[in-house]
């Protein structure tokens, strides 16, 4: 069975704190990818990475980096520096076998 | 860069009403998916398509239909719809193969009264 699970529903930092966002999955895939998404209040859903099984190398671009761990199931997403416009829900996804299946999503909320 | 578009972006129907949302996918993507999100939920797959044939089918009720054109742009029919397929209605389109990033448009919010 594929799933995902992010456990953290809520999240609210104080600007310029840093926040991670945990996301585990699971799946009976040997090649499998793994998605963030960020749906702003606005309500679009905007892709950020993807990774796939076989490359753990950590990953950064910018304020966002991810931590992709395969032995623990765990593909985190932090946000350095946290600000303002990073108030979004944020999703990781799971695809293997052509279906994306999304976690319940972590609401972070960045206070000024 | 061109984006995935989706129209109408609201829409009002009564229960029981039919309704067509449209989506129109980046240029050069061949694969078409669309996703149903409730008020707080995850977004939840309901079909997809690849050129212009159904490629896999998640949680779509048999009330709905989709199809995929010549061009490439998709329709979700929806009929005898309920207060409970209000809902945030998500097209997103990616190159082929079953795990490329898909990209999302803004979305189609439907609301039955």
């Amino acid at each position: 069975a594929q799933k995902v699970t992010q456990a953290q529903t809520e999240i609210s930092v104080v600007e310029k704190e840093d926040v991670t966002l945990d996301c585990v999955y699971e799946t009976r895939d040997t090649t499998y990818y793994l998605f963030w998404y960020k749906q702003p209040p606005s309500g679009e859903l905007v892709f950020l990475i993807r990774r796939n099984s076989f490359d753990e190398q950590n990953e950064i671009s910018g304020r966002y980096s991810w931590n992709f761990q395969k032995s623990t199931s765990s593909f985190n997403f932090t946000i350095t520096a946290s600000q303002v416009v990073d108030s979004a829900v944020y999703f990781c996804a799971l695809s293997g076998s052509g279906q994306f299946y999304f976690g319940t999503g972590t609401s972070l909320t960045v206070i000024p | 860069a061109a984006g995935v578009i989706q129209s109408p972006r609201h829409l009002i129907k009564e229960k029981r009403e039919t309704a067509t949302l449209k989506c129109y996918p980046i240029p050069r993507h061949d694969t078409v998916y669309w996703y149903q999100q409730g008020p707080g939920q995850d977004p939840q797959f309901l079909i997809s398509f690849y050129e212009k044939m159904q490629s896999d089918k998640g949680s779509i009720p048999d009330r709905f239909s989709a199809q995929q054109f010549s061009d490439y742009h998709s329709e979700l029919n929806m009929s005898s719809l309920e207060l409970g397929d209000s809902a945030l209605y998500f097209c997103a389109s990616s190159h082929r193969g079953r795990n490329q990033p898909q990209h999302f448009g803004d979305g189609t919010r439907l609301s039955i009264l």
